[in-house]
């Protein structure tokens, strides 16, 4: 089965500092990654994807990921955040055949002034 | 604006009671996807529709049941409720079935069981 792991609960940091949001995944077929961000009272939108190619994958908002096959790790990174950058993030794997989406349990990002 | 409507936004009942969520995808999205939101079982797949046809079934449960209409809308029927059904409930949609095809999330539905 497939599942995936966010090792931090809460990141806080200071704005302007770089962040980096942990994503690791289990499976034994091949995956694609994705990483989604949820502000308060809102749904959730997508900040990158990776399917295939270069394992640096670049997003919006600054956001950028990096796929490591041999770790099985989808790390999630931005070198200077902002307050508005506050939300909760959550990683998600979709194996080779299926459809749905795997959700780690969600990385809540606050940016201090 | 991802272009997902859901309705009702909030919805409060009592346990025992039945509700319909409601879910409008993207236009000319034909798969839909529902997800369950809740603090103690995180983000999870409950159950997929393409074209009007269930295509895959994930954590719902036997008192929960879901359909997409000919206009491709869909809904989501949770019944004979329980404190533990309070959560917020996701509908995405997407184009096709291919991976590269990303899942468009609405605000959601938040459902209080009192």
């Amino acid at each position: 089965a497939q599942s995936v792991t966010q090792l931090d609960s809460q990141v806080p940091v200071f704005e302007e500092a770089p962040v980096e949001l942990r994503c690791n995944y289990s499976s034994s077929v091949s995956v694609y990654l994705f990483w989604y961000v949820q502000y308060p009272n809102q749904g959730l939108q997508l900040l990158l994807k990776y399917l295939s190619g270069s394992t640096l994958v670049k997003g919006i908002n600054g956001f950028e990921a990096e796929f490591n096959k041999s770790q099985t790790s989808f790390h999630l990174r931005k070198p200077s955040v902002h307050i508005s950058d506050t939300a909760e993030y959550f990683c998600a794997v979709r194996t080779q055949g299926t459809d749905k989406l795997i959700f780690g349990t969600g990385t809540r990002l606050q940016v201090f002034p | 604006d991802s272009g997902v409507t859901q309705t009702p936004k909030h919805l409060i009942t009592a346990t025992g009671q039945r509700v319909t969520l409601r879910c409008s995808p993207r236009s000319g999205d034909l798969s839909v996807y529902w997800y369950q939101q809740s603090l103690d079982q995180g983000l999870q797949f409950l159950i997929q529709y393409y074209n009007g046809e269930e295509r895959a079934k994930g954590n719902i449960l036997e008192r929960f049941s879901a359909q997409q209409f000919p206009d491709l809308h869909s809904e989501l029927n949770l019944s004979s409720l329980e404190l533990g059904d309070s959560a917020l409930y996701f509908c995405a949609s997407s184009a096709l079935l291919a991976p590269s095809h990303e899942q468009f999330f609405g605000p959601g539905t938040r459902l209080t069981v009192l």
